[in-house]
């Protein structure tokens, strides 16, 4: 059974930083692109960011580029962003999710974990 | 960038049938895909690829894709299809997965 388990979300202040991981189980996430999803309070869900299987591949979102890093950990089968220069517009729940091998929809999701940047 | 337009809310009563839209331009050159979100809940994907269903999904769910509109169709309304439903694509030309902006179907 495919499995994602987001952790590392909190309550920070703008301009400062956290580290979301996602622990994956009942698959290898080597072999799928992986991506988090955020959805702020009472929205709708806004694509953030993407590796590639390989892990050479990062994609961003305009809202985010140049201020998150996603990566992978293979060897732990985990996916990690790390989230930077954060704002209030960042509060929200970040959810991790496996994209189908054959095409670009997210097939499997995680819980999600919550991320509150306020002073 | 590319942007998909859904209506804020669709009412239907039980037994009817309920048709949601997603435009978006020339979004059938495009494989859109479905998912629905109780509150507090994980989305779940109900339709890929335009028209599949993954396992588990009830054949009452029905997606289609042509010209500016793709839709996704649910017939014989049941009290637990109330959520949020959200389409999705992948961007090609922006390398951008997009959402739309959600769709709340109630159960009258």
């Amino acid at each position: 059974e495919v499995q994602l388990l987001e952790s590392g979300g909190g309550l920070v202040q703008p301009g400062g930083s956290l580290r979301l991981s996602c622990a994956a189980s009942g698959f290898s996430l080597r072999d799928y692109a992986m991506a988090w999803v955020r959805q702020a309070p009472g929205k709708g869900l806004e694509w953030v960011s993407a590796i590639s299987g390989s892990g050479n591949t990062p994609y961003y979102g305009d809202s985010v580029k140049g201020r998150f890093v996603v990566s992978r950990d293979n060897s732990k089968n985990t996916l990690h962003l790390q989230l930077n220069s954060l704002r209030t517009e960042d509060t929200a729940i970040y959810f991790c999710a496996r994209t189908a091998s054959s095409s670009w929809y997210f097939s499997s999701w995680g819980q999600g974990t919550q991320v509150t940047v306020s002073s | 960038s590319y942007v998909l337009t859904q209506p804020p809310s669709v009412s239907v009563a039980p037994g009817q049938t309920a048709t949601l839209t997603c435009g978006g331009n020339d979004i059938e050159s495009k494989h859109v895909h479905w998912y629905h979100q109780k509150p507090g809940q994980a989305p779940v994907l109900v339709i890929y690829d335009d028209n599949g269903r993954p396992s588990g999904i009830p054949e009452r769910f029905y997606g289609s894709n042509s010209g500016n509109t793709a839709t996704l169709t649910i017939s014989r309304v049941e009290a637990g299809d109330e959520a949020d439903y959200f389409c999705q694509v992948w961007d090609s030309s922006s390398d951008h997965w997009v959402f739309g902006g959600g769709t709340k179907l109630t159960v009258l």
